[in-house]
């Protein structure tokens, strides 16, 4: 059974940084491409950032040059560093495959 | 930026076929794929590749795309069916590969 867990989630200042993880289990996280999404309080999905098997990345504009997506295949694990962090960037963050989603880590930005 | 638009409502009587759109001007070379959310749980996949329809989802969910529009049908809805519906798609620009979703429907089936 596929399960993806995020984790890494919580109560940040503005301009902190956070890590958040996505421990994947019954399939393979450098096999296949994988995204992060977000859902502020609410609002709509968010596409946020997407890693390819091959290890290209990309980004929405909104965290451009403040978010880094990375992946450690020794871990089967996928993460996402969040740094200058924003209120605007408060949100639940899912990893995500086309087919499968984690349950969501909850980001909170504010001081 | 790229965008994907879907009207912001749709509402049926239990029975009816539910109709959902997205319009996007990448959609005519790439796939779309389609997800009910409903309060407080994560997203679920419930047509893939504009028109496949995952394993464990029920028949009535159907999906088909044609020029800038897709369309997800659930024909004679069930009052189970109502949450948001998003659909999501990707494009790229020179070198820059990126997805968008669309804003959301929110589905009422009473």
């Amino acid at each position: 059974e596929v399960q993806l867990v995020e984790s890494g989630g919580g109560l940040i200042q503005p301009g902190g940084s956070l890590r958040l993880s996505c421990a994947a289990s019954g399939f393979t996280v450098s096999s296949n491409y994988m995204s992060w999404v977000r859902q502020a309080p609410g609002k709509g999905l968010e596409w946020v950032s997407v890693i390819y098997s091959g290890g290209s990345t990309y980004y929405a504009d909104s965290v451009k040059g403040r978010f880094t997506i990375s992946r450690d295949n020794s871990k089967n694990t996928l993460y996402l560093q969040m740094n200058s962090l924003r209120a605007e960037d408060t949100a639940v963050y899912y990893c995500a495959t086309i087919t499968y989603w984690g349950q969501g880590t909850l980001v909170t930005v504010s001081s | 930026s790229y965008e994907l638009t879907q009207p912001p409502s749709v509402s049926v009587s239990p029975g009816q076929t539910a109709r959902i759109t997205c319009s996007g001007d990448a959609l005519p070379k790439k796939y779309a794929y389609w997800y009910q959310q409903k309060s407080g749980q994560a997203p679920v996949l419930v047509i893939y590749e504009d028109s496949k329809r995952p394993s464990g989802i029920p028949e009535r969910f159907s999906g088909s795309s044609s020029g800038t529009m897709a369309t997800l049908t659930i024909s004679g809805a069930q009052v189970e069916d109502e949450a948001d519906y998003y659909c999501y798609s990707t494009d790229s620009s020179g070198n820059h590969s990126f997805w968008v979703f669309g804003g959301g429907t929110k589905l009422t089936v009473l």
